[in-house]
């Protein structure tokens, strides 16, 4: 059974990042059938899927448009988990942000089928105010 | 406003079966697989269906998937208190090339 533990602090001034980890257990982050994933959620603008990390050989990611410009997910192999970091954040970006391991199958990097988001962590409330 | 569209609410009573619909379009629910969540107050969303029609294990048969179209639908039979949640729909949109999902369904129990 996979387990998704994130960690990070609740509160980012304006024009700061916001940095997230996601600590999996019961699973590996180089695993060939998962793609490691950030969403959030908020009233304003529902749940969000801001972008996901995978490994196929190397290691892909793919983002939202809404946030490509200022988003970064990494792996750390070593640690077993992975990391949001969202620069220049404002305070729309104030939302409960989620890991979540999505069941996958790809080939030669690119994700041809999805299985749905099956294991999250329990979100943290990220709230961006000075 | 969200890509797919889903009714805000919904309710039933006790036993009873309910649908939840989710509306899209080609790019989205017309091309690729679609998802159902739930999400209990104060939790983080859980899958209760994948690839249209599919449901992990552990989750109880009364949920069910289906998909026509440009349109899905989710209906949970024999209707229990503690289905009381938020639900939505996700699917992958190819023109944004990213996952989008529905507003949200809150199922009342009465």
């Amino acid at each position: 059974q996979v387990q998704l533990q994130q960690s990070g602090p609740g509160l980012v001034k304006p024009s700061q990042t916001l940095s997230l980890t996601c600590a999996i257990s019961g699973d590996s982050v180089s695993s060939n059938s998962a793609a490691w994933t950030w969403i959030r959620q908020s009233p304003s603008r529902g749940l969000e899927w801001l972008g996901r990390t995978y490994y196929k050989s190397k290691w892909y990611n793919d983002y939202a448009v809404s946030v490509k410009s200022r988003i970064t997910i990494n792996p750390d192999t070593s640690m077993n988990q992975f990391s949001l970091r969202l620069r220049s954040v404002t305070p729309e970006d104030t939302a409960v942000y989620y890991c979540a391991r999505e069941g996958v199958y790809s080939a030669r990097g690119v994700i041809i089928t999805s299985y749905g988001l099956g294991s999250w962590g329990q979100g943290t409330l990220v709230t961006v105010s000075s | 406003q969200s890509v797919l569209t889903q009714p805000p609410s919904a309710s039933g009573t006790p036993g009873q079966r309910v649908t939840i619909s989710c509306s899209g379009s080609t790019s989205n629910i017309g091309s690729n697989t679609v998802n159902w969540y739930q999400q209990l107050p104060g939790s983080a969303p859980k899958l209760l269906i994948y690839s249209d029609n599919q449901g992990p294990s552990g989750v109880p048969d009364r949920f069910s998937g289906s998909k026509s179209g440009t349109s899905a639908s989710l209906a949970i039979s024999g209707l229990q208190s503690e289905d009381e949640a938020d639900y939505y729909c996700a699917t992958w949109d190819d023109g944004l090339n990213g996952p989008v999902f529905g507003g949200g369904t809150k199922l009342t129990v009465l």
